[in-house]
């Protein structure tokens, strides 16, 4: 399967704590992009790299949100002392420069207790 | 303010029958415009696109329109068929849009129901 990739599917965790999620886009891919998805909402976007460079960020993306792209591979998004309302669907969409198809993963559902 | 809507939190055809899922947008700065569909526990996939510089795309059973000067666009599915049941979404997307290089902005979607 070389579609894009993201790990954990699922993750469960305490108010408080701290999570990172993964993203492997299709390989030849150099865009990645992060969206969140709540309950009834379409995709929000997050932030995006173009290869290992983040070149923006939704103002959704607070000061305990960090994303990564250190080798212009995967990606890792970090919560730090995550809130109920973090509890959602965070996914991860990859594509080409120049194209505006983005290709999604399955995502990682977070709930926050 | 949402600048791409979605009305129809859903929609029930019978199998067979033309499917229309519709769309308005805001933003005269969107160049491109997207429809993808999503199945439970699956992230969405993508189905099939327009630009703005055309009023029509069509992909075997899946034809997109584009009314610019509305800003609307819809999603025909004909025939529709039982395994078309899912949620679509609407998205856009601008060459320029605050320093934006192509970020998607969706709809709340439509659940699509077809029947046998």
């Amino acid at each position: 399967d070389t579609g894009v990739s993201q790990d954990p599917r699922h993750k469960i965790t305490k108010r408080g704590q701290n999570v990172t999620f993964r993203c492997d886009p299709i390989s030849e891919h150099n865009r990645l992009y992060w969206y969140r998805q709540t309950l009834g909402q379409g995709p929000e976007f997050l932030t995006y790299f173009q290869n290992e460079a983040q070149l923006e960020k939704s103002r959704l993306l607070s000061d305990r949100f960090s994303a990564e792209r250190p080798k212009g591979s995967f990606s890792t998004l970090e919560i730090q002392r995550t809130e109920q309302g973090d509890s959602a669907m965070y996914l991860c969409a990859s594509s080409l420069t120049g194209s505006k198809i983005q290709y999604f993963g399955a995502g990682t559902r977070l709930s926050v207790l | 303010d949402q600048q791409v809507k979605q009305n129809s939190p859903s929609l029930s055809v019978q199998e067979g029958r033309i499917s229309i899922l519709n769309c308005d947008y805001t933003n005269s700065m969107f160049d491109y415009f997207l429809w993808y569909k999503k199945y439970p526990a699956e992230g969405p996939t993508f189905l099939i696109s327009i630009s703005s510089i055309k009023d029509k795309n069509e992909d075997g059973r899946f034809t997109v329109f584009l009314n610019k000067s509305a800003k609307h666009l819809s999603l025909h599915i004909v025939p529709s068929q039982p395994g078309d049941s899912a949620v679509y979404f609407c998205a856009a997307s601008a060459s320029q849009y605050g320093g934006s290089q192509g970020n998607l902005i969706f709809g709340k979607g439509t659940k699509l129901s077809v029947k046998p």
